[in-house]
């Protein structure tokens, strides 16, 4: 069973406005989420996280919000740039002793000029 | 600060063969991931090594096995090699202290073909 599920496999913006890359869980175990992006030939590099003792996180461009009673976090991205179009993964750990990361299985980001 | 490296980028083995990747964590980095990324299952976990001893498992058989050194170096072996085996393997680091979320930092992987 698909314990992180990111429904959308592609998406596609125009540059400038706004990406939202969206993902679910099934596992109430889950207390740490992240965001990775990966180009191809690369290994997935870390954008943003958020611990679920909270609902909202910024870094910059970057904004994670987590709606722990829905089982829902979303990644927006603003503004848009062509440099972002890569696979967005997102990736849930769980309580417990092991830095194991449950992945859903991507979403391609495609931002035009 | 050197990032993850793994080596080699690029393997072409034969069926039936076993195969050895080796990761160097980032320094200081006591923990060490092993994921297989493939187009149809996405990125599954494999293993996790801390302190040279394997911390947990996921649900792959036997013939995936890995090691970690008291470097925090890490590798990992794959026997009698299957057409299903051909992936990219992917070693990622984190700090490893469970008494906080770590990040997980990935290396650029192996790319494992079996012919």
């Amino acid at each position: 069973d698909q314990q992180v599920k990111q429904n959308s496999p592609s998406l596609s913006v125009q540059e400038g406005r706004i990406s939202i890359l969206n993902c679910d869980y099934t596992n109430s175990m889950f207390d740490y989420f992240l965001w990775y992006k990966k180009y191809p030939a690369e290994g997935p590099t870390f954008l943003i996280s958020i611990s679920s003792i909270k609902d909202k996180n910024e870094d910059g461009r970057f904004t994670v919000f987590l709606n722990k009673s829905a089982k829902h976090l979303s990644l927006h991205i603003v503004p848009s740039q062509p440099g972002d179009s890569a696979v967005y993964f997102c990736a849930a750990s769980a309580k417990g002793g092991s830095e194991k990361l449950v992945f859903g299985k991507g979403t391609k980001l495609t931002v035009n000029p | 600060k050197a990032g993850v490296t793994q080596t080699p980028r690029y393997l072409i083995k034969t069926r039936g063969q076993q195969v050895t990747l080796s990761c160097s964590p980032i320094s200081g980095h006591r923990s060490v991931s092993w994921y297989q990324q493939t187009p149809g299952q996405g990125l599954q976990f494999l293993f996790e090594y801390f302190s040279e001893t394997q911390r947990n498992k996921g649900n792959f058989p036997g013939r995936f096995s890995g090691r970690q050194f008291s470097n925090s170096r890490s590798e990992m072996n794959v026997s009698t090699l299957e057409l299903g085996d051909s992936a990219l393997y992917l070693c990622a680091s984190s700090g490893g202290r469970l008494v906080a979320k770590n990040i997980q930092y990935f290396g650029a992987g192996t790319r494992l073909s079996v012919l």
